[in-house]
């Protein structure tokens, strides 16, 4: 089974700053790996992923995580954030010739001041 | 527009009610997913389907059903609501979970009393 640990459950910081959110996981197979927004009362939706080959991947909107499989690690990152940055992020992770369901983590809740 | 519709959107139960939360998508996705989201929990699987007529059992089930007879929909069925069901509950569905990841409804929060 997978497990998915985000080591901080709230980052403040301010706006203009730099930020990484972090995400480890555990599986003893090959896994591929999310990350999630959830704005204030609304649902999920997909950030970004890793599914094969350059393990540097980037969003849209500025973020990017980088894969590195030594350290079952996929953090996200961000050179420099907005208020509207401001969410809660889920770094999520599906095995390789499973269910292809996947495993969330508790979530982290970035808040960035002015 | 194209998605994954929830209703309700709020909901307030006494114990020992039933009620059966509604999802239903309009892009043809075999796959779909009922999560419960929890503060300090993250979102924890409650029940999942991979096509009409096939579901299986999540992390969370007890206390819930679900049935999925037409690709479109897959409610969720509480059976007898306890005040520790309280939460808000996240339909997603996708088509192909790894290439595109899930696409989610906007969440049913529902209040045990």
């Amino acid at each position: 089974a997978q497990s998915v640990t985000q080591l901080d459950s709230q980052v403040p910081v301010f706006e203009e700053a730099p930020v990484e959110l972090r995400c480890n996981y555990s599986s003893s197979v090959s896994v591929y790996l999310f990350w999630y927004v959830q704005y204030p009362n609304q649902g999920l939706q997909l950030l970004l992923k890793y599914l094969s080959g350059s393990t540097l991947v980037e969003s849209i909107n500025g973020f990017e995580a980088e894969f590195n499989k030594s350290q079952t690690s996929f953090h996200l990152r961000k050179p420099s954030v907005h208020i509207s940055d401001t969410a809660e992020y889920f770094c999520a992770v599906t095995l390789s010739g499973g269910s292809y369901i996947p495993t969330f983590g508790r979530g982290t809740s970035l808040i960035v001041h002015p | 527009n194209a998605g994954v519709t929830q209703t309700p959107k709020f909901q307030v139960l006494k114990t020992g009610q039933s009620m059966t939360l509604q999802c239903a998508q309009d892009m043809n996705h075999e796959y779909m997913s009922w999560y419960r989201q929890d503060p300090g929990m993250g979102l924890r699987l409650i029940h999942y389907s991979v096509g009409a007529g096939i579901t299986d059992q999540g992390e969370v089930p007890n206390g819930y059903n679900v049935s999925r007879s037409t690709t479109e929909d897959f409610p969720l069925r509480l059976l007898s609501a306890a005040p520790s069901q309280t939460s808000v509950y996240f339909c997603a569905s996708s088509a192909d979970s790894i290439r595109y990841g899930y696409t989610f409804g906007s969440g049913t929060r529902l209040t045990v009393v």
